[in-house]
């Protein structure tokens, strides 16, 4: 079955430290792989996302995401947290026979202490 | 207006009251979704529409009727709901092949309150 964790549902960084939420998927085909953030009360804004190619791909913000074929991974990083990136993260994966749909992990909330 | 916009963004309705939510795509997408989102749970995928057809109804009560009257609009038509149908309820739309199908952009959501 198809299928994404996020094993942690909550993480607490402090100002300035390096952070990594993972994301782990279950999908019998190619993966498209997204990470999307959360705001409280707010929509959904897409980070970034892999489709083909380099493993190692950029987006807003300053975060990156590596895909690990091998391990089934797709985590989330960023070198260096500001107090504004606390939200929910929600790593999703689709595929070209999903018709579009995609299917979401429970998300994991970052706080940010000074 | 850009991207996804949804209205109201707020909403509180009685269990007897019927009302709508409205969702409107400026990017020329042709799939637009509906999800519900409560607290503490998962996303939960409510109705998917490609080029207007319904192509998927994940199991939705019947007190929820979608309608979508053409690629850039949807609607979510209320009645007789229940407390346990507060939630936020978010939008989203796609478009294009291949990856970029699954590239949905969501709309800021309506956070609907059922006394």
């Amino acid at each position: 079955a198809q299928s994404v964790t996020q094993p942690d549902i909550h993480i607490t960084v402090s100002e300035g430290a390096s952070l990594e939420l993972r994301c782990n998927y279950s999908y019998g085909a190619t993966p498209y792989l997204f990470w999307y953030v959360q705001s409280p009360g707010q929509g959904l804004q897409l980070l970034l996302k892999y489709f083909s190619g380099d493993t190692l791909v950029q987006g807003i913000k300053g975060f990156e995401a590596e895909f690990k074929r091998s391990q089934s991974s797709f985590n989330l990083r960023k070198p260096s947290v500001h107090w504004s990136d606390a939200a929910e993260y929600f790593c999703a994966v689709g595929g070209q026979n999903q018709g579009g749909k995609l299917i979401f992990g429970q998300g994991t909330e970052l706080s940010v202490k000074p | 207006e850009t991207g996804v916009t949804q209205t109201p963004r707020h909403l509180v309705m009685g269990m007897t009251n019927k009302k709508s939510l409205k969702c409107e795509q400026h990017l020329g997408h042709n799939a637009m979704y509906w999800y519900k989102q409560s607290a503490k749970k998962p996303l939960e995928l409510m109705f998917v529409y490609n080029f207007k057809e319904q192509t998927e109804n994940n199991s939705v009560p019947s007190r929820f009727s979608p309608e979508c009257p053409n690629s850039s609009h949807l609607f979510l038509h209320l009645h007789t709901l229940q407390p346990e149908d507060s939630a936020l309820y978010l939008c989203a739309s796609s478009g294009g092949s291949s990856g970029k199908a699954n590239e949905q952009f969501f709309g800021p959501g309506t956070r609907l309150t059922v006394l």
